[in-house]
């Protein structure tokens, strides 16, 4: 069974850092581009950004270029997201995805991200 | 705004056949694959479509997806109740290097 597991969400001030993680078990990690996607509370999805299997290649939606940083350690099946400079429209639920291209196959529950002074 | 552009609800009967629309343009849905997503709130996104009409294991075949040009479209046929949720689409868009969502269609089963 497909397992994804985020943490690292939380309470933070604006300007603030935090680093999310996602632990993966069930499937063969460093084969799979791996994704982030959130949901800000009673809003829609919105894709944050993609790695490749390698880390070689990365993609990010505008909002969070030069702000947000994915990455991925292959060893211990992991994906990561440091989030810096924080604002209060990133206050959002965090999903870990497998997938990259749109077709999204497997689902963590979700980190929550607040940002609020 | 969303790339995407999905009806804000929809809804119909037990029984009935509804259908969802995703208007997008020719650097998303009119290159690329549609996709398509069931949220019940309060939990994760489920796929139900991938690469316009494919069901993973598991989805009935009452949830079917489909494609005319820069457009997509989600079919649920023999509306049940338990079908009540959000529903998104998705697809890469070129010229923004990214994945773009629809803003997402609350089905109401009436």
């Amino acid at each position: 069974e497909v397992q994804l597991v985020e943490s690292g969400g939380g309470l933070v001030q604006p300007g603030g850092s935090l680093r999310l993680s996602c632990a993966a078990s069930g499937l063969s990690f460093s084969s799979n581009w791996m994704s982030w996607v959130r949901q800000a509370p009673g809003k829609g999805l919105e894709w944050v950004a993609n790695i490749k299997q390698d880390g070689s290649e990365k993609y990010y939606v505008d909002s969070v270029k030069g702000r947000f940083s994915i990455s991925r350690d292959n060893v211990k099946n992991s994906l990561f997201l440091q989030m810096n400079s924080l604002r209060a429209e990133d206050t959002a639920m965090y999903y870990c995805v497998r997938g990259a291209w749109g077709a999204f196959h497997y689902w963590g529950q979700g980190t929550l991200v607040t940002v609020s002074s | 705004q969303s790339v995407l552009t999905q009806p804000p609800s929809a809804s119909g009967t037990p029984g009935q056949r509804v259908t969802i629309s995703c208007s997008g343009g020719s650097s998303n849905i009119g290159k690329n694959t549609g996709n398509w997503y069931q949220q019940v709130p309060g939990t994760a996104p489920k796929l139900l479509i991938y690469s316009t009409n494919q069901r993973p294991s598991g989805v009935p075949d009452r949830f079917s997806g489909s494609k005319s040009g820069t457009s997509a479209s989600l079919a649920i046929s023999g509306l049940q109740s338990e079908d009540e949720a959000d529903y998104y689409c998705a697809a890469w868009d070129d010229s923004l290097n990214g994945v773009v969502f629809g803003g997402g269609t609350k089905l109401t089963v009436l």
